[in-house]
């Protein structure tokens, strides 16, 4: 299975703040890399697939890049609604396996 | 639209065999592409992915889990089964169904429903 490591595990913000979040592939997926934030209580949501295709209605402060088995997520003029937990998932070959996640807190 | 609902017991004794269904609609499991998928999240932990069945009936599984795990589907009630052996207070978690397609990811979840595994 591909193991996926994701980091920093924690990271505190400001209200505006750009913050970058790093998602490691044990081996090569391509772009087949997918981002979810999750909130409180709630379902997962998609965010991006491909690395950096963007889902419909996600803001475009929201972006993504990277390949192979580096890969980045970056928001930035952090809104209040974006502190959330944040998952990356290869896509590349079942089984989907996720990262452990980053929970980014209001500083 | 598509939707995902996950069914089953709130409550499970140690050892037993846990039983969820995920019912969905706006999609059909036999059209080339579709999957659906389980997850589960224990309480303040990370996403833990389960197991999936695909659009030709192929299923895969964590392969921590495997020997525990098993999932079906009734294509003509839209449903799809997972069963989980031998139940340990370990599994308490939010349990998650939702549609996942190869190369894009999960891009619908069921709401989740709670199971707590306890005597």
């Amino acid at each position: 299975d591909i193991q996926m490591t994701q980091s920093p595990s924690s990271v505190s913000a400001s209200v505006g703040d750009r913050v970058t979040i790093t998602c490691r592939a044990s081996q090569d997926i391509s772009t087949w890399l997918s981002w979810y934030q999750q909130k409180p209580g709630k379902a997962p949501k998609l965010l991006m697939n491909g690395a950096s295709s963007l889902q419909s209605g996600v803001p475009s402060r929201f972006s993504g890049s990277g390949s192979e088995t580096l890969f980045t997520l970056t928001i930035t003029n952090l809104m209040p609604e974006d502190f959330a937990t944040y998952y990356c998932q290869q896509a590349a070959t079942f089984p989907p396996t996720f990262g452990q996640g980053t929970k980014l807190e209001i500083k | 639209q598509v939707t995902l609902r996950e069914s089953g017991p709130a409550l499970v004794q140690p050892t037993q065999t846990l039983t969820l269904t995920c019912t969905f609609s706006g999609f059909s499991l036999t059209t080339t592409g579709m999957c659906v998928t389980w997850v589960r999240q224990p309480p303040g932990k990370a996403l833990d992915w389960l197991a999936l069945i695909d659009w030709d009936g192929d299923t895969y599984f964590n392969t921590s889990l495997k020997t525990r795990l098993s999932i079906s589907r009734d294509t003509s009630k839209n449903q799809v089964v997972l069963t989980m052996s031998n139940v340990d207070p370990l599994d308490t978690a939010t349990y998650y169904c939702g549609r996942i397609r190869p190369q894009v990811g999960i891009d619908y979840w069921g709401q989740g429903t709670v199971v707590t595994v306890s005597s």
